[in-house]
């Protein structure tokens, strides 16, 4: 699986936004790019994916560079309940099935 | 309605003894997952079943029997266990096809302590 680099943590005021980098340089043209968060005492859940243009949901957007190399996970407004790990991850098309976790950041989210 | 349930969602047993967890799910997916996290805080797959055949078995030790009655459901039986089993195991499921672009539904997930 082509690897991922994410920032061990982050901090972020209430209310603001918070851009989660994330590098994957030997990211390939068949990979998708995942962002999963893991609440506390919580089982990971979906937050967004995209593979070459920028995504919107309702959690969040997934804004991805020209080379595809890296991407940046974008929570508009920042809340208490969104302090969590993100994971950025890799999922080639292809029967992969699995989800490969690296460490994720720690966002914690000040009131 | 839970999509993903667990139970138990906490289990303390002795080293040596043999335990299961359950999982269910009511999405209807045809594909189902068994994570483990440890103590470190990693989340590690473990196996994939697809329609109640197995697809995936990352090197886990014949210990850990995963079983799907049907495919609404995924049990992980643990024997012998011992103190390095004490972790938290989440099952996923996802539909199928299970592609790129699919996302995985989590369970709460079942904190097993080996003492």
């Amino acid at each position: 699986d082509a690897k991922t680099t994410q920032p061990n943590s982050m901090e972020s005021n209430e209310e603001e936004p918070v851009h989660l980098p994330c590098n994957h340089s030997t990211i390939s043209g068949t990979d998708y790019i995942h962002w999963y968060r893991q609440l506390p005492s919580q089982g990971p859940e979906y937050v967004i994916h995209g593979l070459t243009s920028n995504v919107n949901n309702r959690m969040a957007s997934l804004a991805i560079a020209e080379d595809r190399k890296s991407s940046t996970l974008i929570l508009h407004r920042a809340t208490l309940r969104d302090a969590a790990v993100y994971y950025c991850i890799l999922r080639r098309y292809s029967n992969d099935y699995k989800l490969s976790f690296g460490a994720g950041t720690t966002v914690t989210v000040r009131a | 309605d839970t999509a993903v349930s667990q139970t138990p969602k906490y289990l303390v047993t002795q080293m040596g003894n043999d335990k299961s967890i359950k999982c269910e799910q009511n999405l209807g997916h045809d594909t189902m997952y068994w994570y483990k996290q440890d103590s470190k805080k990693f989340l590690k797959i473990m196996f994939s079943y697809n329609n109640k055949e197995l697809i995936i078995n990352e090197t886990v030790p014949n210990r850990f029997s995963p079983k799907s009655p049907d495919k609404a459901h995924l049990n992980l039986h643990i024997n012998s266990l011992e103190l390095g089993d004490s972790a938290v195991y989440f099952c996923a499921s996802s539909q199928v096809p299970d592609t790129a672009y699919n996302e995985q539904f989590f369970g709460p997930g079942t904190r097993l302590t080996v003492l």
